[in-house]
């Protein structure tokens, strides 16, 4: 079955550049897409098809995918921005959805 | 706006079953695909269960194919999981969330947290 591989933890500082990836075998070749969890709520969508930010997700949250890696970068990291993210993945082969283990951000 | 409201989950013993239901509103429910996705205490997102708008098309995770029944009423815009010979392991809170095609998942519910102990 296809394997998605989080970093655990990534640490930034405040107002500098955060880059969390996801490795998979060829996830170039796949659709990526991101999640963030804040502790007690639901997740929230904020990039799909590997670069795309949905309506109200601020400019600062970009993606990239190629290769064997796909990697969130956050901008200009906030405190806010201190939650869990995890990549997803549809892979066709077993026709499952496959999520990464998920990253602890966290904003110095 | 979009809302999904997940109910039907409590305290169940092992070998048990529970009905979870979900309750969508603000958008043409019949139009989507839904999936179940759960998330055990302290730990990360796993998918459990993805049905196509019609319903025609159903997918499991392997840990659940055989106990876990996806179905839904389109004309009552609800998305349901029945969960049979519940075990430990499927202690978790279980999310119901939009589907754009089977790709990704747009809004998500609150959850309702499922408990299986004896």
């Amino acid at each position: 079955s296809y394997e998605l591989t989080q970093p655990l933890s990534v640490s930034v500082a405040l107002g500098q550049t955060a880059r969390i990836t996801c490795g998979g075998n060829n996830i170039g070749s796949k659709n990526v897409h991101w999640y963030q969890q804040k502790p007690g709520q639901a997740p929230v969508l904020v990039i799909y098809r590997d670069s795309n930010r949905p309506s109200g997700i601020p400019e600062r949250f970009s993606g990239s995918n190629s290769g064997n890696t796909a990697t969130l970068t956050i901008s200009r990291a906030q405190a806010g921005d201190e939650a869990d993210y995890y990549c997803q993945v549809w892979d066709s082969s077993t026709a499952h959805v496959v999520f990464g283990g998920g990253t602890k951000l966290t904003v110095l | 706006q979009v809302q999904l409201v997940e109910s039907g989950g409590g305290l169940v013993k092992p070998g048990g079953s529970l009905r979870l239901s979900c309750a969508a509103s603000g958008f043409t429910f019949s139009d989507y695909y839904m999936s179940w996705i759960r998330q055990a205490p302290g730990k990360g997102l796993e998918w459990v269960s993805y049905i196509s708008s019609s319903g025609s098309t159903i997918y499991y995770a392997d840990s659940v194919k055989g106990r876990f029944t996806i179905s839904r009423d389109n004309a009552k815009n609800s998305l349901y999981l029945q969960m049979n010979s519940l075990r430990a392991e499927d202690t978790a809170v279980y999310y119901c969330a939009r589907g754009y095609s089977s790709s990704w998942f747009d809004y998500w519910g609150q959850g309702t947290l499922v408990t299986v102990s004896s």
